[in-house]
This record gives structure tokens, sequence and C-alpha cells, in this order.
């Protein structure tokens, strides 16, 4: 099984540069999630997006724009790249569709890693 | 601001010791989960524990939550040096699951 893939896998941009993390889960799930990875920072959530055609801000929103295309792919778009938005950033999906529906666990990609300069 | 708090942030021990690692969050909650990330993969889930729940028990992995507290706890047995790995809490924010937030993380290294 896949599970849920990412692509690409390394980027690095200029500033300014604009790009698109692709994300898709093959596990039917409902709920997806883009987060970001610094050191030491632990993860912080950028965007989620609840089912099919909703998203919402997460922790950190703020440069960042996504797209719940269907119910198997999420993306997450870089307008014009900053040397702040340097990070792995992680996709995951879950089975949540209610506080008492899913099992709740987060199922994640392997991560991209972006690097601005 | 990050919805959970772990410490120790670091901890070292030998393989065949007990690891414990805690964890304190600021709203109130439905459930708390706790995941395992190697150095350079993503999460994998570990076990959930419902605000209903005290206790819970996975193979060598016991979670408590005391939510008078706001703090939950991982008790991982017996280590072993495959178990070296950075562990992070996290919970919903009272928003049933939808809106997930980490912690920083304890990283934990079991010496062989």
């Amino acid at each position: 099984n896949a599970g849920v893939t990412q692509t690409p896998k390394f980027q690095v941009l200029k500033t300014g540069q604009s790009m698109t993390l692709q994300c898709a889960q093959d596990m039917n799930h409902n709920s997806m999630y883009w987060y970001r990875q610094d050191p030491g920072m632990g993860l912080r959530l950028i965007y989620y997006s609840a089912s099919e055609g909703t998203t919402d801000k997460g922790e950190v929103p703020n440069g960042y724009n996504v797209s719940r295309l269907n119910k198997r792919e999420f993306s997450l778009r870089l307008e014009s790249a900053a040397p702040s938005q340097t990070s792995v950033y992680f996709c995951a999906s879950s089975d949540w569709t209610s506080v008492s529906v899913g099992t709740g666990e987060l199922f994640f990609g392997e991560g991209s890693r972006l690097t601005v300069l | 601001s990050q919805q959970g708090e772990e410490d120790p942030q670091a901890l070292s021990i030998q393989e065949g010791e007990n690891a414990t690692m805690n964890c304190s969050y600021k709203t109130s909650i439905n459930n708390l989960q706790w995941y395992r990330q190697n150095s350079g993969r993503g999460l994998v889930h570990l076990i959930l524990i419902r605000s209903n729940e005290r206790e819970k028990h996975s193979g060598r992995l016991r979670v408590t939550l005391d939510t008078s507290k706001k703090s939950s706890s991982l008790l991982i047995t017996a280590s072993r040096a495959a178990d070296t790995a950075s562990y992070f809490c996290a919970t919903d924010e009272g928003t049933g699951g939808f809106k997930t937030i980490f912690g920083a993380g304890t990283r934990l290294f079991v010496k062989a």
C-alpha cells in the first residue's frame, strides 16, 4: 500500500519563486493536513482539510495556500518563497469524520525537504 | 504557540531500562496521541488515549492521561536500541481530531 505520497522529496528555490507541494492518499480518508517541521520545533500545522471541499487555517498559515482537489489530493502552494519557509513539509491524512467516528490516527508521508535561498 | 510541551527535551538511557516522557497541554481535549519519528522519516502513530480514559497499554508502551493536570506520560519498558527516535504528543484542542497539534518532542537515545 502506498499510503500518503508526497512530491517532490527535495526542492531548492530562490527567494520569490513559487512552487506547489503535492500530496495524495489512497486510504479513502476524509481529513488531510499539511505540517512543517523545523529543528527543535516539532511539527506545526499549516492548513488542514476536514473533508473534500473544505480547508481551514492551522497554527502557521501565512505565506501558504492550499487546495483540496478531490478526496485523494491536498496540495500546498508557496506563492513567493522566503528563506523562513526553509523546512521539512509533511502531509498527513486521517479517517476522522467526527469526535466519535474514526480512529484519529494520522498517517504521514515521508516529507518534502525545501530550501529557500 | 504549540499545544503540547514534552519533557524532557532529550533522554539518554541504557538498553533494558525504562524511558518515561511527559507531555503537558493547554486546552481541553477529546483525545491525545503519541507518535514516533525515526531520523529523516515521517511520523508513525503509537497510541491514542481518549479524554475519558486514564491509562492505556500497547505492547511495551503505557500511556497515562490526567485531564485535571492537563498532562500525559508515555512509558517505554525494557528499552531497545531500536527505540532510539523522537517521540511527540499531539492533541486535538477539543476539535474532535480535525486540528491535531504537536508538541516539540522528546529525543530518546538508547545505548546498546
